[in-house]
């Protein structure tokens, strides 16, 4: 059974960066792609970009472009996102989730890491 | 302000019918399947329908999904207390070239 689980819940100061990483157990991380999406409190979800750990193709949502990077180490099946310059807008929970289709983001994505909490605060 | 677009809410009694909507435009449900999740209060959203109207292993077939032009709908038959959640439509956006989701309807059961 595929699980993603997630680092720990972080607090940060407005202006610095945080990164979150997701760890996937259970199937084929290389060949699967993933998603990072946020949700703000009380919001909806917000995809922020994808990655395709055996091409190593990252896409962004434009308005994240130059402030995040996601990355995957396929020594440990681990997909990670680095959020730069927050602000308390950044405060939400952020969540990977893999694509059930392989080799592509253009699909459904079936298993979802359990959320990270970010609070952005002074 | 959504891509997708759903009602914020819907309402339905148990054992009701209840449907909700998703609209969006040709360059994402016009030309690609719409997928369907699920957020049960506190929790990941899980995936609830796919491909328009394909049911994942282990959701009950009182869920439904449709597609047509530039719309998508889901409908929940036989409403249970449990089935209250926020619903999220989603699909690709050939424009923008990544994922895009509705913003969601919370189901209030009764």
């Amino acid at each position: 059974q595929v699980q993603l689980v997630q680092s720990g819940a972080e607090v940060k100061k407005p202006g610095s960066s945080v990164k979150v990483s997701c760890k996937a157990s259970g199937g084929t991380f290389s060949h699967n792609g993933f998603i990072w999406v946020r949700q703000a409190p009380g919001q909806g979800l917000e995809w922020m970009g994808g990655i395709i750990p055996i091409f190593e193709t990252v896409i962004y949502a434009q308005k994240f472009q130059g402030r995040v990077t996601i990355t995957a180490d396929k020594s440990t099946d681990t997909a990670y996102m680095e959020l730069s310059s927050l602000r308390s807008e950044d405060t939400a929970v952020y969540y990977c989730a893999r694509g059930s289709s392989q080799l592509i983001l253009r699909t459904f994505f079936d298993y979802w890491g359990q959320g990270t909490l970010v609070t952005v605060s002074s | 302000q959504s891509v997708l677009t759903q009602p914020p809410s819907a309402s339905g009694t148990p054992g009701q019918r209840v449907t909700m909507s998703c609209s969006g435009s040709s360059s994402n449900i016009g030309s690609n399947a719409v997928n369907w999740y699920q957020q049960l209060p506190g929790t990941a959203p899980k995936l609830l329908m796919y491909r328009n109207d394909q049911r994942p292993s282990g959701v009950p077939d009182r869920f439904s999904g449709s597609k047509s032009g530039t719309s998508a709908s889901l409908a929940i038959s036989g409403l249970q207390p449990e089935d209250e959640a926020d619903f999220y439509c989603a699909t690709w956006d050939d424009s923008l070239n990544g994922p895009v989701f509705g913003g969601g309807t919370k189901l209030t059961v009764l």
